[in-house]
């Protein structure tokens, strides 16, 4: 079946460190991808998204490349700030089944100044 | 910009009770879905609702779950005897499209504890 994993937390860097952080998925047909984020005490943000292979999707600094033959999708950022600290998901939906996400465990992000 | 809202933040109730946990979605929104997370676990696909009914939902669905959207804005999840394990915190959310490749929009959450 349609799994995410993502690399556990926490996750602690320093001001303008360079972030990454891994996920791969396992998918029967052709997903979307997304990153999400979570800040304290809110919802789940779409932070990004790759819908096909060789996709980058970037917001806020964030990027992340939909690689099909790793089957990954990791989030890179290459200078976090204090505002970053927040947990972040990695998630997929599968094209022929719209209606449902699976999602990673969650990585906290606590970046200090 | 438009939010999803759930009520309330965190909901303490005892084993065998019934609980209501509320959503409000986007007004022009027309897919309403629940998850949920146990701490420390993913989170999880519950169900998705559309057109007055639900379109799908997961195991973890059972008959002590259901949902309603019992006006024009409201969508509600009803946990009819909660036992302990229903503890975790539980997310609304709602979509535009029914495709998934659109993202959806997330509630902050309702943390439930069974005690």
């Amino acid at each position: 079946g349609d799994s995410v994993t993502q690399m556990e937390g926490p996750v602690t860097l320093s001001e303008e460190a360079f972030l990454t952080i891994n996920c791969t998925y396992t998918a029967t047909g052709y997903p979307s991808l997304f990153w999400y984020v979570q800040y304290p005490g809110e919802g789940l943000q779409l932070l990004l998204k790759a819908t096909k292979a060789d996709d980058k999707g970037s917001n806020k600094g964030f990027e992340a490349t939909y690689r099909k033959e790793t089957t990954s999708f990791h989030l890179e950022k290459g200078s976090v700030q204090v505002s970053d600290s927040a947990v972040y998901f990695c998630a997929l939906s599968e094209g022929y089944n719209f209606n449902k996400f699976y999602f990673g465990s969650g990585t906290k992000l606590n970046v200090k100044p | 910009e438009p939010e999803v809202t759930q009520t309330p933040s965190h909901q303490v109730t005892q084993m065998g009770q019934e609980v209501i946990l509320r959503c409000v979605p986007i007004s022009n929104h027309l897919y309403f879905y629940w998850y949920r997370q146990i701490l420390g676990q993913k989170v999880e696909f519950l169900v998705s609702f559309y057109n007055n009914e639900i379109s799908e939902k997961s195991e973890i669905f059972d008959d002590q779950f259901s949902v309603e959207r019992p006006d024009g804005s409201n969508f509600t999840l009803k946990i009819r005897s909660t036992k302990l394990e229903d503890s975790a915190m539980y997310f609304c959310a709602s979509s535009e499209f029914g495709q998934g490749a659109h993202g959806y929009t997330f509630g902050s959450g309702t943390r439930l504890t069974v005690v």
